[in-house]
């Protein structure tokens, strides 16, 4: 089965810019989503297809892939941004499933 | 507006039975990919289970031959019956959206909490 690794976490000052990267065996060739989960919410997406955004989600977040890593890049990071951010694919190469990466914490220092 | 509400998580003995619910609102259920997924406490998010327009549906192995996703398109209404449950299905169980033909989750219910133990 396709496995996604995400770094456990990452730290990043107020006003910098957070990646967190999204690693895959030729995760390139799929469709990487990205998904922001606060402390008791449930998951909003926040990068769609790989870098598109769906309406409501700042300019702030981007995403990108190629090869075998995707990455959620969060510019001009705020307090607010402080969340488990997961990857997602869909694996559909021997059966049809979704797959999830293990959740990077992000903390706003 | 969309919305998601999940209903039926509770307490259960290993071995028993729960069905969760979970009603749909502004848009239609059955034209639409509707997924469970799962997340155990303090631990990350775990697919489930997925149903699609057309009717196919497909389970992560975890779960593959205990859990039964179905829908009931009069009610806009989408079901995951749980058996023989373990105590490592404890978790908060979520429904998502994607809309047809995409595999992103572009619409989540507030989740359902299902605590297996004796």
């Amino acid at each position: 089965s396709y496995v996604l690794t995400q770094p456990p976490s990452v730290s990043v000052a107020p006003g910098q810019t957070a990646r967190i990267t999204c690693g895959g065996n030729n995760i390139g060739s799929k469709s990487v989503h990205w998904y922001q989960q606060k402390p008791g919410q449930a998951p909003v997406l926040v990068v769609y297809d790989d870098s598109d955004r769906p309406s409501g989600i700042p300019e702030r977040f981007s995403g990108s892939n190629s090869g075998n890593t995707a990455t959620l890049t969060i510019s001009r990071v705020e307090a607010g941004d402080e969340a488990d951010y997961y990857c997602q694919v869909w694996d559909s190469s021997s059966d049809h499933r979704g797959v999830f990466g293990g959740g990077t914490k992000l903390t706003v220092l | 507006e969309v919305q998601l509400v999940e209903s039926g998580g509770g307490l259960v003995q290993p071995g028993g039975s729960l069905r969760l619910s979970c009603a749909a609102s502004g848009f239609t259920v059955s034209s639409n990919y509707m997924s469970w997924v799962r997340q155990a406490p303090g631990k990350g998010l775990e697919w489930v289970s997925v149903i699609y327009s057309g009717g196919s549906t497909y389970y992560a192995d975890s779960v593959k031959g205990r859990f039964t996703i179905s829908r009931d398109n009069s009610k806009n209404t989408l079901y995951l019956q749980m058996n023989s449950l373990r105590a490592e299905d404890t978790a908060v169980y979520y429904c998502a959206r994607a809309a047809d033909g995409y595999n992103y989750l572009d619409y989540w219910g507030q989740g359902t909490l299902v605590t297996v133990s004796s």
